[in-house]
């Protein structure tokens, strides 16, 4: 009965590779959102979708890239990783309803590791 | 530019109280969120303040000030379990959510 999911919990690769994280949400929900986390704690915006629009923070290169098979689904994909992408990636959802609030509802994170 | 500020680190007694400050500066307001994060864990929602005044939850309690562009998240009798960073947020004119870097709350015995 678990809200958010993703998977794997942990990843650890080498420079250059490619890879993917898998998010599923069974709230409901219409909008879901990828998020950084690095070492310094700071919890930094990278992706909110919903199936009409995609916003994408600009500071994220285009190495990375969501893909959404359905409104519960929001993968991130990322290409030739790098050794500053070691972080924590959450994956979040939230009802996102013009005059109402929008609680995101948060995955447990990958922790990604690049060697 | 948007910010969000709020203190890096607390340090309070357990069974004390403890207020952690949040200021904004954000292209409009939604409201503000403040969330709960353990070390290696998710955040998870503690509260959300629209409107002038005290939100009181239990133990904890928001207050929001919109023309100062200030809230505080007040902590009571506090608990071991308490540590954790408490992350403040605010909702934009465009419903995007600008977050703070969080304040990091240490308990001592």
């Amino acid at each position: 009965d678990t809200a958010v999911s993703q998977t794997p919990k942990y990843l650890v690769t080498q420079m250059g590779n490619d890879k993917s994280i898998k998010c599923e949400q069974n709230l409901g929900h219409d909008t879901m959102y990828w998020y950084k986390q690095d070492s310094k704690k700071f919890l930094k915006i990278m992706f909110s979708y919903n199936n009409k629009e995609l916003i994408i923070n600009e500071t994220v290169p285009n190495r990375f890239s969501p893909k959404s098979p359905d409104k519960a689904h929001l993968n991130l994909h990322i290409n030739s990783l790098e050794l500053g992408d070691s972080a924590v990636y959450f994956c979040a959802s939230s009802v996102r309803t013009s005059g109402d609030y929008n609680e995101q509802f948060f995955g447990p994170g990958t922790r990604l590791t690049v060697l | 530019g948007q910010n969000i500020d709020q203190p890096t680190e607390m340090t309070a007694t357990e069974g004390a109280i403890v207020q952690i400050n949040c200021t904004y500066q954000t292209s409009g307001f939604n409201g503000l969120f403040w969330y709960q994060q353990h070390a290696g864990e998710a955040p998870t929602f503690l509260s959300y303040n629209v409107l002038d005044g005290l939100e009181e939850k239990g133990r904890f309690s928001s207050f929001l000030s919109r023309s100062k562009g200030y809230s505080y998240l007040l902590l009571k009798e506090l608990q071991m379990k308490d540590s954790a960073s408490y992350l403040c947020a605010v909702v934009d004119s465009n419903y995007q959510l600008i977050w703070g870097a969080g304040t990091k709350l240490i308990i001592k015995p």
